[in-house]
């Protein structure tokens, strides 16, 4: 089984409003990230996470605030965001073999987010 | 800095012809490759990789190739079918723990 599970699948939400993306795995990987996309844009990643501990920041703003509850879980804490970070959030997870950077990454099928 | 590129970011095909996506990629030092799908509202779906001391590597009606000498990579799709409908991105990787540098993406339209 090599499924990455993402809810909700859309989200519309305020600037003032907080929500949470959920991402969830059971392939026994323990390596997670979150990737934003823009349409007709590649992914860029934005966290990675290895053994539940944060390792990766990529200088993300405070307003996106991962959390990593055990090694199937991720989700993305959302606060006070902008209008320009309507995206398409997608979790993919790998595993991590001594810290190998070459495992494949498999991914979700995202949550799309309209902020208004 | 470091970037992916593509050479065409469109193909059209009809179906039943073979496709050929290419990536060119500017690090050296990275010595391992993915190509994904991603068809419309999805999320990219992992189709092959390679790792940099191989040249070629076939999968099911796909072969990726590796050309280290010019920093080059292809995706070979044989009897291409319009569920291949998507946008073909490049990754590579090994360099930094956990991170991919993607492609811009090519856009793959079969004709039936």
């Amino acid at each position: 089984d090599t499924e990455v599970t993402q809810t909700p699948k859309h989200l519309v939400m305020g600037m003032t409003n907080k929500k949470s993306l959920k991402c969830e795995q059971h392939m026994g990987h323990r390596a997670m990230y979150w990737y934003k996309q823009k349409a007709k844009k590649p992914p860029e990643l934005m966290f990675v996470y290895s053994y539940e501990k944060l390792s990766i920041n990529e200088s993300v703003p405070s307003r996106f605030s991962p959390e990593c509850p055990n090694s199937s879980l991720l989700n993305l804490h959302l606060h006070a965001l902008q209008p320009e970070d309507s995206a398409l959030y997608l979790c993919a997870s790998s595993q991590d073999r001594g810290g190998q950077a070459r495992d494949t990454q498999y991914f979700g099928p995202g949550t799309r987010l309209t902020v208004l | 800095g470091e970037s992916v590129g593509l050479h065409l970011p469109t193909l059209s095909v009809q179906e039943g012809d073979n496709s050929i996506i290419n990536c060119a990629y500017s690090n050296s030092a990275s010595d391992y490759f993915i190509w994904y799908k991603q068809e419309s509202g999805k999320g990219p779906q992992f189709i092959i990789d390679i790792r940099s001391n191989m040249d070629k590597r076939q999968g099911q009606r796909v072969t990726v190739l590796l050309n280290k000498t010019v920093k080059h990579l292809s995706l070979q799709i044989a009897a291409t079918q319009p569920g291949d409908s998507a946008v073909y991105f490049c990754a590579e990787g090994g360099t930094s723990y956990g991170k991919l540098t993607f492609g811009q993406g090519t856009i793959l339209t079969v004709h039936p």
